[in-house]
């Protein structure tokens, strides 16, 4: 069965840089394609940015100058970094399974609330 | 930059009803769009890829339909566990949502 579980801080203060990890299992990361998808409470969903594990990378325009997305597949681990974060930036932030690579979205994880404050 | 609007925002609805949920793109997208369902506190779960395939597992009361720039989504008779948030995504160009369409409880 597989599965995705993030982690990671819940509060960040303003300007510094959130930091979230999903741990896959189940699967190998390095079949697939990941991505790292957001909600603000009570908002719709916004795409962050999408990763294979050979490296291709692709970003949503209107983050890519502050977001780094990365895998590890020894620890069959994604990660998502956001730099400078303001209180626009508090959200629920899911990680999500691409198994065909047509960059819609099979499987998610749970997520997790992230606040970001002063 | 594709725009993705969904119509309506809300929709109240009794079980049993026939439900149609309409979404709108900017420019023309094929038949590249997907459609999810989310409950409060849950992550979205997809029901509905490339505009009109049907997610294994999913009910086969949910149907997609469209191409280009116009889409629906129906629920040809509404079940006590579909009261939920509905979701497309354009994925033509790079990942894009709709704001949601909330259906409720008449």
């Amino acid at each position: 069965q597989v599965q995705l579980q993030e982690s990671g801080p819940g509060l960040v203060k303003t300007s510094e840089t959130l930091s979230l990890t999903c741990t896959v299992s189940g699967v190998s990361i390095s079949n697939y394609y990941w991505s790292w998808i957001r909600q603000p409470p009570g908002k719709g969903l916004e795409w962050i940015g999408y990763i294979y594990y050979s490296g291709n990378i692709n970003y949503n325009p209107s983050l890519k100058s502050r977001v780094t997305i990365s895998v590890d597949t020894s620890k069959n681990q994604f990660s998502l970094k956001l730099r400078s974060v303001t209180a626009a930036d508090t959200a629920v932030y899911y990680c999500a399974l691409d198994f065909r690579g047509y960059w819609y979205f099979d499987l998610w994880g749970r997520g997790t609330l992230v606040t970001v404050s002063s | 930059d594709i725009q993705m609007t969904q119509s309506p925002s809300t929709l109240s609805a009794s079980v049993g009803d026939r439900v149609t949920i309409t979404c709108r793109a900017s420019q023309s997208i094929s038949s590249w769009l997907a459609w999810y369902q989310q409950k409060p506190g849950k992550a979205p779960k997809l029901l509905i890829y490339k505009a009109s395939s049907l997610e294994s597992g999913v009910p086969s009361r949910f149907s997609g339909g469209g191409s280009g720039t116009e889409f629906t989504l129906t629920i040809s008779s509404l079940q006590p566990d579909d009261f939920a948030t509905y979701y497309c995504q354009q994925y033509n160009s790079y990942c894009g949502f709709g704001q949601g369409t909330k259906v409720e409880i008449k």
